[in-house]
């Protein structure tokens, strides 16, 4: 069955640093796909960035890289020069490419940007 | 572009009572998604639409909960009657295509449902 573990329920970092959010995951299938989304205190969930099971490099996006390692199966969330804005909770999620779309969620991380 | 818009932001009721949910896509996008979020946890989908057909409805309770998708367009989720645990954020989400890829969903800021 498919499922997604994020150890980490707290993270701190200060502002202008690097930080690594952890996300492991559970599949027997081999196509599917990774997400990572930013839940701030609004509710709304926002996109951030995708990886598919078969790209061969890490996804990026602005500050926002994935560090995919299939063998491993982590998708670890890596944010550059964290801003105040990026405070929030974070969740990673997957669909499998048979199940028709839908997202399997982490419990989620709650990033704290310290100034 | 607009973005997925969901009404009520807020909603108290009693148990037993009843309770709808409104949802409206983004423009084009074909397929709609209903989520349920409990406190301290990550989304948990309730039910799937393709254009105005169910496409995955397995984790609906379905002996309180129903939902339709008019049209192929607006979404409305009711519950009836409520208990205590299913005070929660009720999410919604559509995307431009279901299924495989990169298929990316885009959410809506959420309904808050407290069950008193």
């Amino acid at each position: 069955a498919q499922k997604i573990t994020q150890t980490q329920p707290g993270m701190f970092v200060q502002e202008k640093e690097a930080v690594t959010l952890d996300c492991t995951y559970d599949t027997s299938d081999q196509s599917y796909g990774l997400f990572w989304y930013k839940q701030p205190s609004s509710g709304e969930m926002i996109f951030l960035i995708y990886q598919g099971s078969y790209d061969e490099q890490n996804a990026t996006e602005g500050r926002y890289s994935l560090n995919f390692q299939k063998a491993r199966k982590s998708a670890n969330l890596v944010i550059s020069a964290s801003q105040l804005g990026d405070s929030a909770m974070y969740f990673c999620a997957m669909s499998e490419d048979n199940q028709g779309g839908k997202l399997i969620f982490g419990q989620g991380t709650e990033l704290s940007v310290k100034p | 572009e607009a973005g997925v818009a969901q009404s009520p932001r807020y909603k108290i009721i009693e148990k037993r009572q009843s309770v709808a949910f409104w949802c409206n896509p983004i423009s084009g996008h074909a397929t709609l998604y209903w989520y349920q979020q409990i406190l301290g946890q990550g989304p948990k989908l309730l039910i799937q639409f393709q254009n105005n057909g169910v496409v995955d409805d397995s984790q609906l309770p379905k002996d309180r909960f129903s939902a339709e998708r008019l049209k192929g367009v607006d979404s409305t989720l009711k519950i009836q009657p409520a208990k205590l645990e299913d005070s929660a954020v009720y999410l919604c989400a559509s995307s431009l295509v279901g299924g495989a890829g990169k298929n990316i969903q885009y959410f809506g800021a959420g309904t808050r449902l407290s069950v008193l």
